[in-house]
C-alpha cells in the first residue's frame, strides 16, 4: 500500500534554532518527492522537488534530502524565523502512468520568539 | 513560479443551495487540474482529477453528482457543490499541472466554504 508518514506530528522551536522534519514513504514505483509549506488558510507552496537520482535540494534556508534506498526524506530548516510557522507536507508521486500522488499528514511547526 | 488563482476566496451559503468555485492557471496551460478538500488540522484529501476536455475522475467516496467538475479549457476548472449541507463546509483547494512539467503541481490559495 502506498503511504507517506511524517514525523513529528507537531514541533515547537525557538526562533533562530534549526529543526529537521522527517518523511518515510512506501510509494512504488517512485517518481518524485516534494515538500510543501502551507500557511494556515492558504494553499500549499512548493519548497523542493526531488527525483530518484537527487540526494539533496536546497531552497534558501530549506534543505531537503532523499535516500531512495531507505525511502526516507528530511527537510532541514536553518535559523528558523517566526514566518516559518506553518504545516510542512511531504508529497510522493508514483509513476503509474498517471502520476498518482500521495500526501503525508504534515508536520505543524510553531516557531516562538 | 506559476500562479493558480481561486475564486471566491471564501463563501457562505445556505443549506440546499449550490456553490461554484473557479480555479484558473494564470500564466501557464494546465492539462490536469486537481481538486482537494481539507478539514481543520488535517492534510489535503484528493477529491477528483480532471483533464481538459474530458470527464473528471473521482476518488472513492466522493459523489460525482454532488461535486460537479468542469474543465472546459486549459486554464479553467470549476467545482460546483450542489445542494450544499453543513458537513460540506471545508477548505477547497485546487492545483494545476503544466503541460510541459510532469512533476510540479501549483496550488491555488484555497476557498473556504461555510454552509449554514
Amino acid at each position: 500500500k502506498n503511504q507517506v508518514e511524517q514525523s513529528p506530528q507537531s514541533l515547537i522551536i525557538l526562533e533562530g534554532k534549526n529543526c529537521t522534519l522527517q518523511c518515510n514513504y512506501t510509494v512504488s514505483p517512485f517518481s518524485n518527492l516534494r515538500w510543501y509549506k502551507q500557511d494556515t488558510g492558504r494553499g500549499p507552496v512548493s519548497l523542493t522537488i526531488m527525483t530518484f537520482s537527487e540526494n539533496t535540494k536546497s531552497n534558501g534556508r530549506y534543505t531537503a534530502t532523499l535516500d531512495a534506498d531507505t525511502k526516507q526524506s528530511s527537510l532541514h530548516i536553518t535559523a528558523s524565523q517566526l514566518s516559518d510557522s506553518a504545516s510542512y507536507i511531504c508529497v510522493v508521486s508514483a509513476d503509474t502512468g498517471g502520476f498518482k500522488t500521495i500526501f503525508g499528514a504534515g508536520t505543524r511547526l510553531f516557531v516562538k520568539a | 513560479g506559476a500562479v493558480v488563482s481561486q475564486h471566491p476566496s471564501w463563501v457562505i451559503c445556505k443549506s440546499g443551495t449550490s456553490v461554484k468555485i473557479e480555479c484558473r492557471s494564470l500564466d501557464f496551460q494546465a492539462t490536469t487540474m486537481f481538486w482537494y478538500r481539507q478539514f481543520p488540522k488535517q492534510s489535503l484529501m484528493l477529491m477528483a482529477t480532471s483533464n481538459e476536455g474530458s470527464k473528471a475522475t473521482y476518488e472513492q467516496g466522493v459523489e460525482k453528482d454532488k461535486f460537479l467538475i468542469n474543465h472546459a479549457s486549459l486554464t479553467l476548472s470549476t467545482l460546483t457543490v450542489t445542494s450544499a449541507h453543513p458537513e460540506d463546509s471545508s477548505f477547497y483547494i485546487c492545483s494545476a499541472r503544466a503541460l510541459a512539467e510532469n512533476y510540479e503541481q501549483y496550488f491555488g490559495p484555497g476557498t473556504r466554504l461555510t454552509v449554514t
